[in-house]
């Protein structure tokens, strides 16, 4: 069964820096699709970033990357120049295999300080 | 503009009673989900439709209830035999696999 990992149940990072949230996942196949997530205290869900099993290159997004390492099964969420409005929650998620629905980790929330 | 709307955003509900949350998109999506989050937890799948008239138990399916009639309509019954139904509900749909999910705002249910 296919399983995501988020080990940071909460992350601070001053204003401007820049911060990587981690994400690990679990699967034996061999095609599947990375995703990331934020989702502000108003409950919405806003997609971010995608990262295919076979994409060579590391997706980003503007101020977001997507450090991803294959053997290593990781799936690393990277925000340069933190502004006050990425405080929020944020939620790696996969697709792929057996399950035709994603699969979400515990999330990591995170806090920008001034 | 495409997207999906979730009624209502709050909802109340007295024990005993069965409830429907209503989710409709306008994304021509085929596939649709539903999601139960508990504070500070992540998702998990309820309920999914690939297809009309067809639809697939997710992991904590048992005390709900879906219907698929329509392309752009996929309602979720919170059933009495939900013994602990307070939570966000979120609902999703996605032009197949592989392809990212689009979240409709999520309706906040309450046991009173």
């Amino acid at each position: 069964a296919q399983k995501i990992t988020q080990t940071q149940p909460g992350m601070f990072v001053q204003e401007k820096e820049a911060v990587t949230l981690d994400c690990t996942y679990d699967t034996s196949d061999q095609s599947y699709g990375l995703f990331w997530y934020k989702q502000p205290s108003s409950g919405e869900m806003i997609f971010l970033i995608y990262q295919g099993s076979y994409d060579e290159q590391n997706a980003t997004e503007g101020r977001y990357s997507l450090n991803f390492q294959k053997a290593r099964k990781s799936a690393n969420l990277v925000i340069s120049a933190s502004q006050l409005g990425d405080s929020a929650m944020y939620f790696c998620a996969m697709i792929g295999g057996n399950n035709n629905d994603m699969r979400f980790g515990a999330g990591t929330r995170l806090t920008v300080k001034p | 503009d495409g997207g999906i709307t979730q009624s209502p955003k709050y909802l109340f509900r007295k024990e005993g009673q069965n409830v429907t949350l209503s989710c409709e998109q306008n994304l021509n999506h085929d596939a649709m989900y539903w999601y139960r989050q508990d504070p500070g937890q992540g998702l998990r799948l309820i309920y999914y439709s690939q297809i009309v008239n067809d639809f697939q138990k997710g992991d904590i399916a048992e005390g709900y209830s879906v219907s698929r009639e329509k392309k752009e309509s996929f309602p979720l019954t919170v059933t009495s035999a939900q013994k602990n139904p307070t939570a966000f509900y979120l609902c999703a749909s996605s032009m197949g696999i592989f392809y990212g999910y689009t979240f409709g705002s999520g309706t906040r249910l309450t046991v009173v």
